[in-house]
């Protein structure tokens, strides 16, 4: 999985709780991606970041929010869980934005 | 209408052989196409990524692109067994910010080896 890694990997939570989702590379990649992957809607970008401190919002970013201190981690917040958060969440990076995109394991998020 | 239009299958061919892929999109802006295979409860990974028009191959998948009919398309041959999973076309512009630095997905095919 090209050096990433993401915690954890599996989680059920309560509607209303807070959620947070961690992104780890050792590629050194500038760019760090979010998305979120659903039966009947494939992946869609939520958030992401193109250097340290630096983000920008994707197509499904309502309810998400994102940090970026350090280069090699990238967190994904869930403020107020709801049931349509329950999905797989991939991260991804790369090396600029017009280079390939390569993806983590994933988490999957159940929420109640 | 979806930016990316790709057929869910199931698609179920007989080992050896050659396998089709395709995707069609509308966004002209598109310069850029992956395609991922992704395993069940596994990570999408990539096998094949191009920038222009014409044939690229690596190894038993050839990817095509035929930005004129705005059409991409990857080839397996002799298929395996292992070869069944899930794959997905992605693509994006060289635009930059709102979002445009990520991809835009294909729902994915769901392909079945036979043995």
């Amino acid at each position: 999985d090209a050096g990433i890694t993401q915690s954890p990997r599996h989680k059920v939570t309560e509607t209303g709780t807070p959620v947070t989702l961690r992104c780890h590379q050792t590629e050194n990649h500038r760019y760090m991606y979010w998305y979120r992957q659903d039966p009947g809607h494939g992946l869609r970008l939520i958030h992401y970041s193109y250097g340290v401190k630096d983000t920008d919002k994707g197509e499904v970013s309502d309810g998400y929010s994102v940090s970026r201190s350090k280069t090699e981690d990238f967190l994904l917040t869930l403020e107020s869980a709801t049931s349509s958060q329950t999905s797989v969440y991939f991260c991804a990076i790369s090396e600029s934005t017009y280079n390939e995109q390569f993806f983590g394991p994933g988490t999957r998020l159940t929420v109640l | 209408q979806k930016e990316v239009e790709q057929d869910p299958g199931p698609l179920s061919v007989p080992e050896g052989a050659i396998v089709s892929l395709n995707c069609t999109y509308s966004n002209s802006a598109f310069q850029y196409f992956m395609w991922y295979r992704q395993y069940s409860r596994k990570g999408p990974e990539l096998l094949m990524y191009t920038y222009s028009s014409g044939n690229k191959e690596d190894g038993r998948f050839t990817a095509q692109v035929d930005k004129s009919s705005k059409y991409i398309s990857l080839f397996i041959r002799d298929s395996q067994p292992s070869d069944s999973a899930t794959y997905l076309c992605a693509m994006k512009s060289p635009r930059r910010g709102g979002g445009a630095d990520g991809l835009t997905f294909g729902k994915g095919t769901h392909l079945i080896i036979q043995p």
